[in-house]
Formats: structure tokens, C-alpha cells, sequence
């Protein structure tokens, strides 16, 4: 089970876009429509950002919208805020009841 | 409001076995269709799925580890369970607990939505 694939790092300006790729396989996130997105800040747990590709749960900002095309997933943070600034991992279930993370994406707001 | 608190050793020697514990609070791991999972991360590095559990004790563990792996529930005391054999220094990490679906429902599809805050275990002599 391999991890899926994410740029280490992006950026972008408060107030810009920014979209963070995901790839994995047709056995992960090309397979299935359960793709999920977290955000994760210095030494705090993950928060659930993105589920089903591109649903929020309640409390999550519009700002944050999640697609998907073929093998690779994506999540776009709008209107960047200060905030937005953390680390950012994708995840999709996976054959055989399993799941699987990517490596994850430092945001970073310039 | 559901929560999740993970316990155990801080440290571990080299060749033993890592045991961690979460309990749930403010509901029962009984109730609903969700599995109950542990994630770990290396220091500075990226997340793991270790392997979940569901209540009735159905487990699903990554295939890269499961040989080393034991996830257990115990319904009873509201908590369930994370095992690693053989463990070495690769294996020093933070360790999560998480609640995840196990079906598509409202307002969740197969996603980690409730996560413990985590503990760190260091694996050394």
C-alpha cells in the first residue's frame, strides 16, 4: 500500500487561491468516490476538512471546496486567510477495506 | 460530544511490544456504523493508517504492517486497543486514535471525523 502522491509544500498571498493536489490509483483514489481532506497544525490533531470528495461537514468554511478527476483529487482553499496556514493531507479508502494517507502539503500564506 | 483520549507508555525498548489504549467518552462505541481506528506520524513526516476495529471486533489493518498488528475492542469499558510486535526505532511516532465510517451515511462517507489528540511514543533503549 503506497502513499499517495502530494506536493510537499504551496503557497499563496491572503486573500488568493491556492489548489493542492492528491494522486493515487485506480485502487485508491480513482477507484472510489471517498476522498477526504485534513488539516493539521503544529501539534494538534487533524481536523476533518473534506469528506466523499467534496462535501463539508457542519462548521467548515465554503473557502475550502474539494473535486476530483481520474486518479487525482484536489482541494482548494479560497480567500486565504492566516489562518489557512498548516499542513494539509488527503486520504481515500482503498481495496480491500483499507485506508490510505498522502504525505502531506505545508500551506504556507506569504 | 464525542471524545476520544489515547493512553500508554511514553517509551518503549527496542524488539518489545507498544500498547495504547483509547477510550471514548460522551457516546458508545457500540452505536452507529463506524470503525475505530489508530493513525500514526512519524516526527515531522506524514500520516499512517495502522488499522481500525469495529465494534462486533471485525478488524482491518494496513497490509504493510499488519503482521505486527493487533487491534482489539473492548465494549465493556467503552475502549479499544492498539498493539505493535517487534517494534523499532522507525516505529517512534505519535500515535492516533479515530473515529471513521465504515458506510456512507450524512455526514460522513469512509472519513476520519473525530481524532484523540494524539500520544507520542518513542522507541529506544
Amino acid at each position: 500500500q503506497s502513499a499517495l502522491t502530494q506536493p510537499p509544500s504551496a503557497s499563496g498571498s491572503p486573500g488568493q487561491s491556492v489548489t493542492i493536489s492528491c494522486t493515487g490509483t485506480s485502487s485508491d483514489v480513482g477507484g472510489y468516490k471517498y476522498v477526504s481532506w485534513y488539516q493539521q497544525h503544529p501539534g494538534k490533531a487533524p481536523k476533518f476538512m473534506i469528506y466523499e470528495v467534496s462535501k463539508r461537514p457542519s462548521g467548515v468554511p465554503d473557502r475550502f471546496a474539494g473535486s476530483k478527476s481520474g486518479n487525482t483529487a484536489s482541494l482548494t482553499v479560497s480567500g486565504l486567510q492566516a489562518e489557512d496556514e498548516a499542513d494539509y493531507y488527503c486520504s481515500s479508502y482503498a481495496d480491500s477495506n483499507t485506508w490510505v494517507f498522502g504525505g502531506g502539503t505545508k500551506l504556507t500564506v506569504l | 460530544q464525542l471524545q476520544l483520549q489515547e493512553s500508554g507508555p511514553g517509551l518503549v525498548k527496542p524488539s518489545e511490544t507498544l500498547s495504547l489504549t483509547c477510550s471514548v467518552s460522551g457516546g458508545s462505541i457500540s452505536s452507529g456504523d463506524y470503525l475505530w481506528g489508530w493513525i500514526r506520524q512519524p516526527p515531522g513526516k506524514g500520516l499512517e493508517w495502522i488499522g481500525s476495529v469495529y465494534y462486533s471486533g471485525s478488524t482491518y489493518g494496513n497490509p504493510s504492517l499488519k503482521s505486527r498488528v493487533t487491534v482489539s475492542v473492548d465494549t465493556s469499558k467503552n475502549q479499544f486497543s492498539l498493539k505493535l510486535s517487534s517494534v523499532t526505532a522507525a516505529d517512534t511516532a505519535v500515535y492516533f486514535c479515530a473515529r471513521h465510517g465504515r458506510v456512507c451515511s450524512g455526514t460522513n462517507c469512509f472519513a476520519f471525523d473525530i481524532w484523540g489528540q494524539g500520544t507520542m511514543v518513542t522507541v529506544s533503549s
